[in-house]
């Protein structure tokens, strides 16, 4: 049974330009939610996805986007990177038709912007 | 708005000791959840015990157990027989009920290290 796949495992970027990170849910597993863990601190809570919709938002601006494909699999964007932007993004998955699922992590990706 | 505090950034313990970590919270929901999660140089956030806010018996899985006190908004952990592979970072966390545990709040964090 696999669990939570994310890739790339690393990625180095330039101020100003734009990545994606993707992210393949558990198996049986309908909702994906992202996270940005600082150097040194606890993640946060970017956004969710579920039913290829966004359900929840976290405090971060526009520049942060995503998708979910109809195989639950997610992206995660990032246009116009800052050097604030590095940081290790975590995905996370759960299944919405168990109340208070646990969410279950993928290794992450650390991204680094120069 | 949640909010999770660690106040122990680093601890160290003898292996098979005994060594508990803090956590406090503050919410004005009546339903939530209450996590820790361990986080190994894999990187990986591992669910070590969950406790439900409205259950007052304190969740216990094998050699991790929590205190949890809602009335003062802590939610301790204890880990007992402490072993190599409990070495990582420890994060406490909260999670409100009406959505879910899909946006969980984090705190800071504390770098458990077991001694051989």
């Amino acid at each position: 049974d696999a669990g939570v796949t994310q890739s790339p495992t690393h990625l180095i970027k330039t101020r100003g330009q734009q990545v994606t990170l993707r992210c393949s849910p558990k198996s049986g597993h309908d909702t994906v939610s992202w996270y940005q863990q600082a150097l040194g601190q606890g993640p946060q809570f970017i956004f969710q996805y579920y039913e290829e919709e966004e359900r929840q938002r976290g405090n971060f601006p526009d520049r942060f986007s995503g998708h979910q494909f109809p195989n639950y699999s997610s992206e995660l964007n990032v246009n116009a990177l800052l050097l604030g932007d590095s940081a290790l993004y975590l995905c996370a998955s759960s299944w919405d038709r168990v109340l208070n699922s646990p969410l279950h992590f993928g290794n992450g990706t650390r991204l680094t912007v120069t | 708005a949640q909010t999770v505090t660690q106040s122990q950034p680093e601890m160290s313990v003898q292996e098979a000791e005994t060594v508990t970590l803090s956590c406090t919270y503050d919410t004005s929901e009546s339903n939530y959840y209450l996590f820790w999660y361990k986080q190994p140089p894999s990187r990986q956030m591992i669910l070590v015990i969950r406790q439900e806010a409205y259950k007052q018996q304190n969740a216990t899985e094998n050699r991790f157990s929590v205190n949890f006190q809602k009335a003062a908004k802590s939610f301790s952990l204890k880990i007992s027989d402490s072993q190599l592979g409990d070495t990582a970072m420890y994060f406490c966390a909260l999670g409100l009920s009406n959505f879910g545990n899909e946006k969980l709040t984090f705190g800071t964090g504390t770098r458990l290290t077991i001694i051989p």
